[in-house]
């Protein structure tokens, strides 16, 4: 049951860019969240934003979401080498027994 | 420290044999769950439980089972692993209030290889 899709699959970058990961869902939520992967180890929470906010900070991320169109984005500004990682949505919505949704992923490469 | 841990980090068994994946989380979340991930299909949930003695399939079931007997404990069960099962596994925890889930915490992964 898969709800959010991100967008692109792979990105690469140089140090110091912005990077913008996309995601996209399908049936309404209650909250959209972001983690972090770095390669084979444990998802690391970033960042959730409920369905009634627009936007949110957290140091260099920022998030936005978009529910009339049912996407997300996460740009992470100034990136570093130590940003290389997989970058998840994962999806909540209000229906009780519903668990966290997670989309594939999206692997971002910052070359030095 | 707020975390979640599994045992062990890294296993190689043989087909048919039982094994048990240790889950443990020290925040009194309701919320566990397992998952499995696999290149390609992205994090894939397995089993999840509500609170203690309640629990529920996921998506991927088939061949695996836990068990809620105490809130920081969730065990999963291999009865008779196979080599489909080969795959890197993720137990997590969260709060879970009005029917909402909150930020999860994951577990370090459990890299099981079913020769």
């Amino acid at each position: 049951s898969q709800q959010g899709e991100e967008d692109p699959q792979a990105l690469s970058i140089q140090e110091g860019e912005n990077a913008t990961m996309n995601c996209s869902y399908k049936t309404s939520i209650n909250n959209l969240q972001w983690y972090r992967q770095n390669s084979g180890r444990g998802l690391v929470h970033l960042i959730l934003i409920r369905s009634n906010e627009r936007e949110k900070h957290s140091g260099r991320l920022r998030v936005t979401l978009d529910t009339s169109k049912k996407s997300s984005s996460l740009l992470i500004t100034a990136s570093r080498a130590a940003d290389t990682a997989s970058y998840f949505c994962a999806t909540a919505v209000y229906s009780g027994n519903t668990p966290l949704v997670f989309g594939k992923g999206t692997r971002l490469s910052v070359i030095a | 420290e707020a975390q979640v841990t599994q045992n062990p980090r890294y296993l190689i068994t043989v087909t048919g044999k039982k094994l048990t994946v240790t889950c443990s989380q020290n925040m009194n979340h309701e919320y566990m769950s397992w998952y499995r991930q696999d290149p390609g299909l992205g994090l894939r949930q397995i089993y999840y439980s509500m609170n203690v003695e309640v629990t529920d399939k996921g998506d991927v079931p088939e061949g695996y089972k836990v068990s809620r007997k105490e809130k920081r404990n969730f065990p999963l069960i291999l009865e008779s692993p196979s080599p489909n099962q080969t795959s890197l596994y993720f137990c997590a925890s969260s709060l879970y209030s009005q029917g909402v889930r909150a930020e999860a915490f994951f577990g370090q992964g459990t890299r099981l290889t079913v020769v």
